[in-house]
């Protein structure tokens, strides 16, 4: 099992706001990253160092953390936002990378 | 930022070697700031990190892994590599290569398209 946990699927009305979290003791310890990943592509960073916003990625991408709980926030999202969304840190003992098990995007 | 490509074979038969290439360019694979790593995504499932090569040559990798999985870089022609002994069906996968970012953000800034390798005879 990983040692990050995310919600398989989450859906929001267009235009509205949606957040994703993903969940585990070493998000206690280390920053978080989140990666979008359309049908077929590779993933692309949407947030870095739990609340930084890579070049080029829309201001509506945005992110925080809490304990042992991370969270993507996305506002007024926009159809060409579904995707599935992976969190990653480091391990508890900081020695590797961990993704989350991903979340699904679904704009209604 | 790099850019990351990936190449080799798309089908590797059941207890081979599976042997794949990142072609890097943009940045060379010695850049203090960047390492170099490996992710795949088996049919339908999750990204699952493989194994990360440091700018210096150490390699780090997934304990699931360890005993296969051998990774190596080549600075001459600024690529980085991934050989995967005994391989079977549960290998496949799309594989994908990616820089991480080291500094206090530690994360994958850029990635390669991803390759599908399929193990089967």
């Amino acid at each position: 099992s990983s040692e990050v946990t995310q919600d398989p699927a989450v859906s929001v009305p267009l235009g509205h706001t949606v957040s994703i979290t993903c969940q585990g003791d070493s998000l206690r310890r280390f920053s978080v990253s989140w990666y979008q990943q359309k049908s077929g592509q590779a993933p692309v960073p949407v947030v870095y160092a739990t609340h930084n916003r890579p070049s080029g990625i829309p201001r509506r991408f945005s992110g925080s953390t809490s304990g042992d709980t991370a969270t993507l926030f996305i506002t007024e999202v926009q159809a060409e936002d579904e995707a599935v969304y992976y969190c990653n840190c480091r391990d508890k003992s900081g020695s590797y990378p961990v993704f989350g098990g991903g979340t699904k995007l679904t704009v209604l | 930022q790099p850019r990351l490509q990936e190449t080799g074979p798309g089908l590797v038969k059941p207890s081979e070697t599976l042997s794949l290439t990142c072609a890097v360019s943009g940045v060379s694979i010695s850049d203090r700031d960047n390492w170099w790593a490996w992710i795949r995504q088996a049919p339908g499932k999750g990204l699952e990190w493989l194994g990360t090569l440091s700018s210096g040559g150490a390699s780090t990798y997934s304990p699931s892994l360890r005993s296969r999985l051998f990774l190596f870089g080549d600075t001459s022609k600024n690529h980085f590599s991934l050989r995967l002994t005994s391989v079977t069906a549960a290998d496949t996968a799309v594989y994908f290569c990616a820089s991480l970012i080291i500094s206090s953000s530690y994360y994958f800034d850029s990635w390669g398209q991803g390759t599908l390798v399929t193990v089967s005879s």
